[in-house]
């Protein structure tokens, strides 16, 4: 069975530091999908990456990084120079091919201080 | 851009009543979906629908949930008589393509309180 672990369950940083959110992901397919949501305080779900199992090349857009290990079934989102405005709850979740459901981890509360 | 609506953004209902929480997908998508998240939990499946046709549910997804296409752009979940525990947010969503690299669109939620 598919399952999506998120350690951290909130962290709290100050502008401008870096964060790393973590994502471990269980799965016995060997094609799958990983992907990060976003769900700020207003409650919607906001996509921010898909990623799939066979391309393990790491992602940059902007100040977001993802990085894909399939060796240690990791998931990994960076913020770069965090914002206040980058607080929210951060989804990591997964889809196998054999099926049409996302599983989702717990998510990281991230707060972003001032 | 095109986007996945809900409505009503927020119901109450009392224990045992029968709501349904409505959903217009977007127009050039074939397959939906139902999502709940209870308060400050995770987002869990319920169901994905294709042709007419459930496709896939989850053990949540008991006798007690339907769903429905009732016409060519409304997409409804039903809950026929609802307990306190399903207390939580709806997300509907929908995508073009069935293959797991086609994006999810959520719509932005039907918060259901059951009193």
């Amino acid at each position: 069975a598919q399952k999506v672990t998120q350690a951290q369950t909130e962290i709290s940083v100050v502008e401008k530091e870096d964060v790393t959110l973590d994502c471990v992901y269980e799965t016995r397919d060997t094609t799958y999908y990983l992907f990060w949501y976003k769900q700020p305080p207003s409650g919607e779900l906001v996509f921010l990456i898909r990623r799939n199992s066979f391309d393990e090349q790491n992602e940059i857009s902007g100040r977001y990084s993802w990085n894909f290990q399939k060796s240690t079934s990791s998931f990994n989102f960076t913020i770069t120079a965090s914002q206040v405005v980058d607080s929210a709850v951060y989804f990591c979740a997964l889809r196998e091919t054999s099926g049409s459901r996302l599983t989702f981890g717990e998510g990281t509360q991230l707060t972003v201080n001032p | 851009e095109p986007e996945v609506t809900q409505t009503p953004s927020h119901q109450v209902t009392q224990m045992g009543q029968e709501v349904i929480l409505r959903c217009v997908p977007i127009s050039n998508h074939l397959y939906f979906y139902w999502y709940r998240q209870i308060l400050g939990q995770k987002v869990e499946f319920l169901v994905s629908f294709y042709n007419n046709e459930i496709s896939e549910k989850s053990e949540i997804f008991d006798d007690q949930f339907s769903v429905e296409r009732p016409d060519g752009s409304n997409f409804t979940l039903k809950i026929r008589s609802t307990k306190l525990e399903d207390s939580a947010m709806y997300f509907c969503a929908s995508s073009e393509r069935w293959e797991g690299d086609n994006e999810q669109f959520f719509g932005p939620g039907t918060r259901l309180t059951v009193l």
